[in-house]
């Protein structure tokens, strides 16, 4: 069975403070490995999708990095716009487009 | 365009009623889903559309009926549930086999209050 457990739980950071959230996994075949953000009371937002070991993406503040066992979304400078919950998930090969969650990391950036 | 659309965005409804949930998405997206999520926790799949076939249930109650009458519309519907069904109910599409980019995307939610 699949499993995805993240770390921290919660996360709070002064702005500017630089940091990672982890994300370790366990998958029969891994297809796609994906990062949300989440509002309180909205849905998830897409992020970023990583595919094969080695691989990362960035978008402005964020950067995602991926290795066979686990996956770390880096946050540079973090804003108090950055604070909401950090969603990973996993889609395994022959899942049939499941995505497998995460607990998330709940992160607060304070002035 | 990465738009998912579900209405309405708040629901209450009594133990007996019957109601609808419907979600939209114009990206030519062939996998559509439903999730449902409780306060803190992560969101947990319910049902997966490909190519406007049900090819995932996960064992959720027959008091939610889901319908995908064509590629941009899913839609589901409730009877007869119970209060612990209160969650915020997402849908979710993405693109399909054999396509790479699988990301699914998701509406803003529909909050249902089961009294």
């Amino acid at each position: 069975e699949d499993q995805v457990t993240q770390s921290p739980e919660a996360l709070r950071l002064q702005e500017g403070e630089s940091s990672s959230l982890n994300c370790s996994y366990t998958v029969s075949g891994l297809r796609g490995l994906f990062w949300y953000r989440q509002d309180p009371g909205k849905g998830p937002e897409f992020l970023f999708t990583l595919y094969s070991a080695g691989e990362e993406k960035e978008k402005e503040r964020l950067k995602a990095t991926l290795t066979k066992k686990e996956s770390f979304l880096h946050i540079t400078a973090p804003k108090p716009e950055d604070s909401a919950t950090y969603l990973c998930a996993v889609q395994a090969w022959g899942g049939g487009n499941k995505l497998t969650f995460g607990t998330g990391t709940q992160l607060k950036v304070e002035l | 365009d990465t738009e998912v659309t579900q209405t309405p965005k708040h629901l209450v409804m009594g133990m007996t009623n019957k109601k609808s949930l419907k979600c939209e998405q114009h990206m030519g997206h062939r996998a559509m889903y439903w999730y449902k999520q409780k306060a803190k926790k992560p969101p947990e799949l319910m049902f997966v559309y490909s190519y406007e076939k049900l090819s995932i249930n996960e064992s959720v109650p027959s008091r939610f009926s889901p319908e995908c009458p064509n590629s941009s519309l899913l839609n589901l519907h409730l009877h007869a549930l119970q209060p612990e069904d209160s969650a915020l109910y997402l849908c979710a599409s993405s693109q399909d086999a054999p396509v790479m980019n699988t990301e699914a995307f998701f509406g803003q939610g529909t909050r249902l209050t089961v009294v």
